[in-house]
């Protein structure tokens, strides 16, 4: 079956840029997305359609994606960004059907 | 504003059954495909089902197809999930959420605050 792949866990300091991977077969062919879930709370959308921020969402997050990786870049990250963050894509065998990587915990200190 | 309230969750024993529910407001609830997604204590998101605008197409994830059911009334702004046989792995919050439209330059992209639906005897 279809997965997406991310780290388990990225640390930095304050200022700092973080880089979270996520990697997937079909990232060439399928938008990946990005979200953000503080603990306790529910997810929130960061990154849409490979490299677009919502409004609302700091400067400081960029999403890319380049052959089979996708991206997520904070760029000086802050302390309030610390987090689980989520990438989610289409399935490849069945368009219908969306998937999300398994997480990866965001440590800024 | 968006607001998207689930219910229904609770403690079920094993092979029971449970429906959840989530009542939309402030949109359009008809114009939108809706979306279950799941989180195991501790554990990531889990896509769950999703359903077309008008009810007419359904998908699911392979660790519950056959077993869970969404269906939704328009004319109650209301989605649902009916779930069977439940198991222990099952154990999760649930969320509900609108598939990531974009209008314009603006992407619409909502969740509920989920519901706690445990399988234990």
């Amino acid at each position: 079956s279809y997965e997406l792949t991310q780290p388990p866990s990225v640390s930095v300091s304050p200022g700092q840029t973080a880089r979270i991977t996520c990697s997937g077969d079909a990232l060439p062919k399928k938008y990946a997305y990005w979200y953000q879930q503080k603990s306790g709370q529910a997810p929130v959308l960061v990154i849409y359609e490979d490299n677009k921020r919502p409004s609302g969402i700091p400067e400081r997050f960029s999403g890319s994606s380049s052959g089979t990786m996708a991206t997520l870049t904070i760029s000086g990250a802050q302390v309030e960004d610390e987090a689980d963050y989520y990438c989610y894509s289409t399935d490849t065998i069945d368009n219908h059907r969306r998937l999300f990587g398994g997480g990866t915990k965001l440590t800024v200190l | 504003q968006v607001q998207l309230v689930e219910s229904g969750g609770g403690v079920v024993q094993p092979g029971r059954s449970l429906r959840l529910s989530c009542a939309a407001s402030g949109f359009t609830f008809s114009d939108y495909g809706m979306h279950w997604v799941r989180q195991a204590p501790g554990k990531g998101l889990e896509w769950v089902a999703v359903i077309s605008f008008d009810g007419s197409n359904k998908y699911y994830a392979d660790s519950v197809k056959g077993r869970f059911t969404i269906s939704r009334d328009n004319s109650k702004n209301t989605l649902y999930l009916q779930m069977n046989r439940l198991r222990p792995e099952d154990t999760a919050v649930y969320y509900c959420a609108t598939e990531v439209v974009v209008v314009g330059a603006t992407p619409f992209d909502y969740w509920g605050q989920g519901t706690l639906v445990t399988v234990s005897s």
